[in-house]
């Protein structure tokens, strides 16, 4: 795998709660990605990261937020969480070529 | 925003039988990614295709890229049960490396 840990794995939380989720990686790689993957929907791009405070916004961003403060972590925040944000999230980075994306373990999240 | 369709949703084969899934754009795209996301699992990049008309083969594995470059398909000759999963083409998009990933086809291969 290309070094990317995601934490936590699984969280179950209430609505109306701030969650963040952590994205690491070892690659040193300047993009990072953050999705969200429902079934019916494939994965969806929720906001993504270009270099340390570059930022945009993806397909689905209402509800979320991210910080780039350092090349390795790319954190996903979900500011009151609402039930309809229970998904599983993967954060990605780019590879060295071709722009084929390397995805970490997924965070599983429950807003009841 | 730019939108990739795939199909079929779901298909469900016995062992030996062959797999296709086909993914359609209606737009030119630049190029094609495929991955594979085993049940429980991350996705992970199968293969990039370029060029118009393109075909790479990966073992059992066949993937054609269109003449036109709006779509593109998987064949899995003589399925086994270990390519059971969900397979995604993804479209790449504006800049940043971004992708579009189409809704992806869940293979179940029962012997």
């Amino acid at each position: 795998d290309a070094g990317i840990t995601q934490s936590p794995r699984h969280k179950v939380t209430e609505t109306g709660t701030p969650v963040t989720l952590r994205c690491h990686q070892t690659e040193n790689h300047r993009y990072m990605y953050w999705y969200r993957q429902d079934p019916g929907h494939g994965l969806r791009l929720i906001h993504y990261s270009y270099g340390v405070k570059d930022t945009d916004k993806g397909e689905v961003s209402d509800g979320y937020s991210v910080s780039r403060s350092k090349t390795e972590d790319f954190l996903l925040t979900l500011e009151s969480a609402t039930s309809s944000q229970t998904s599983v999230y993967f954060c990605a980075i780019t590879g060295l070529a071709d722009g084929e994306q390397y995805f970490g373990p997924g965070t599983r999240l429950t807003v009841t | 925003g730019q939108q990739v369709m795939q199909i079929p949703q779901y298909q469900h084969v016995q062992e030996g039988e062959d797999f296709t899934t086909y993914c359609n754009s209606s737009t030119t795209l630049s190029n094609i990614q495929w991955y594979k996301q085993r049940p429980g699992g991350h996705p992970v990049f199968l293969i990039q295709l370029v060029k118009s008309g393109e075909v790479k083969k990966q073992k059992r594995l066949t993937f054609q890229f269109g003449e036109a470059k709006k779509n593109s398909s998987l064949h899995i000759t003589a399925t086994q049960t270990t390519d059971v999963g969900t397979y995604f083409c993804a479209a790449l998009t504006g800049t940043a490396s971004k992708l579009t990933f189409g809704t992806g086809t869940r293979l179940q291969v029962t012997l």
